[in-house]
């Protein structure tokens, strides 16, 4: 079945430990995204592929760093994790960057904790 | 600054009645796309309709319609005849023209009573 797979599905991390989330999917979209959903929040882009090769920041991309070496994969690494990013994590990709009428498809999410 | 606002943390409905969700949102642009997803208990999150800023009609995908008022930012979902599966957590979100953010609001949980 087509779509976006992203592992683990959950994690429990010590504060200060490195932590790639990793995300993959198989539609040959453009874009790539990383949000995180915080409860009042909604959700938040914290990184954005537009194609393989380029990356940008979101409105909450302190702490996260992307790559894209291809079109398939958009891992987003923690490089030192603190309690503040505890949350759920969400890939989405979308067939085109930037077009206002192309919606979003997501992956399941990652749950994690940073204790 | 918060671009999309919805006002109503949770909400119920008896099943089989209908429900309005409320979203409204800030924009400068002209073009844009207005959506709005579904989130149950699993997780996962679930393309529900699709408005966009120029199209006259309000868009309709089975039981779910958009009631879009351009004057007023409004892009409120309503539900008919609901179910005890459509009990979730909703999500507005919009998307700018050139903008690689589509932003989401704090969504609405909505409890579907029997």
């Amino acid at each position: 079945i087509a779509g976006i797979t992203q592992a683990p599905t959950s994690q429990i991390l010590a504060a200060g430990r490195r932590m790639t989330l990793r995300c993959t999917q198989d539609m040959r979209h453009n874009a790539m995204y990383w949000y995180r959903q915080d409860l009042g929040l909604g959700l938040r882009l914290i990184h954005y592929s537009n194609t393989a090769g380029t990356t940008g920041k979101g409105e909450v991309p302190d702490g996260y760093s992307v790559s894209r070496a291809n079109t398939d994969d958009f891992p987003l690494t923690l490089a030192s994790a603190v309690p503040s990013q505890t949350s759920v994590y969400f890939c989405a990709s979308s067939l085109s960057p930037a077009v206002h009428h192309e919606k979003l498809f997501f992956g399941s999410g990652t749950q994690l904790s940073v204790l | 600054a918060q671009k999309i606002t919805q006002t109503q943390p949770g909400m119920f409905v008896q099943e089989k009645e209908a429900v309005t969700l409320d979203c409204t949102y800030d924009t400068s642009d002209q073009s844009y796309g207005l959506f709005w997803y579904k989130q149950p208990s699993s997780g996962e999150m679930i393309f529900l309709i699709y408005q966009g800023s120029y199209d006259e009609q309000n868009a309709t995908e089975g039981r779910y319609s958009l009631n879009f008022q351009k004057a007023r930012k409004s892009a409120n979902l309503v539900i008919s005849a609901s179910q005890l599966g459509d009990s979730a957590m909703y999500f507005c979100a919009m998307r700018e023209v050139n903008n690689n953010d589509m932003r989401f609001g704090a969504g609405t949980r909505l409890t579907v009573k029997p």
